[in-house]
């Protein structure tokens, strides 16, 4: 199975801060690397499809880069709203996995 | 609107069956393969099933294989998940999630609200 190992796990921000979360595979995965965002009321959401592009909808301030095993999600200008649990999910091979979530929170 | 909406979770004892369901609508249904992911509580995101458009494929993590059943029924944009043999570490919110597959990826691009199974004595 590929690990894939996101950094960090707790993010204190302030708004209009920038902000980048990482995950790295535990092999590589061709670009393979989606991002999605869990509000507190457990509704989830994707950001980003294969490495860097931007989900229908999704405000312009997130964006995504990455390849081989070294991925990231970049948020350009925290708004209120974007204080959530993001997650990474690799689907280069079944069975397909998710980071262990990085908590962005209001410093 | 796509909506995906879960039901049939609830408290079950260890050992024992019990079977989700995922009522899609707002889409095509027989157009899309459709997945289950779970979470444990205060847990990350877990991948539990996917099956293609048709029914034809099913996949599934080694942890639920030969005790897990993903299923769908086209005819009544449902979209199922029959859970046998029940373990406390099944214990989870269950979500139903709709793939969109394009050239170079597959990614879950709208998710259910989830519900929860909760196997205890």
């Amino acid at each position: 199975d590929i690990q894939m190992t996101q950094s960090p796990s707790s993010l204190p921000a302030s708004l209009g801060e920038r902000v980048t979360i990482s995950c790295r595979a535990s092999q590589g995965i061709s670009n393979n690397l989606n991002w999605y965002q869990q509000k507190p009321d457990g509704t989830i959401k994707p950001l980003i499809y294969y490495t860097s592009n931007l989900q229908s909808g999704v405000p312009s301030r997130f964006s995504g880069s990455g390849s081989g095993t070294d991925y990231s999600l970049t948020i350009s200008s925290l708004e209120p709203e974007d204080f959530a649990m993001y997650y990474c999910q690799q689907d280069a091979s079944f069975p397909y996995t998710f980071g262990a979530g990085t908590k962005l929170e209001l410093k | 609107e796509v909506q995906l909406v879960e039901s049939g979770g609830g408290l079950v004892q260890p050992g024992r069956s019990m079977k989700l369901s995922c009522a899609a609508s707002g889409f095509t249904f027989n157009n899309y393969d459709m997945a289950w992911v779970c979470q444990a509580p205060k847990k990350g995101l877990e991948w539990v099933a996917t099956i293609s458009y048709d029914g034809s494929s099913t996949y599934y993590r080694d942890s639920v294989k030969g005790r897990f059943t993903i299923s769908r029924d086209n005819a009544k944009s449902t979209l199922y998940l029959q859970m046998d043999s029940l373990r406390s570490e099944d214990t989870a919110t269950y979500y139903c999630a709709r793939i969109r597959t394009t050239v170079a990826t597959d990614y879950f691009d709208y998710w259910g609200q989830g519900v929860m199974v909760t196997v205890s004595s």
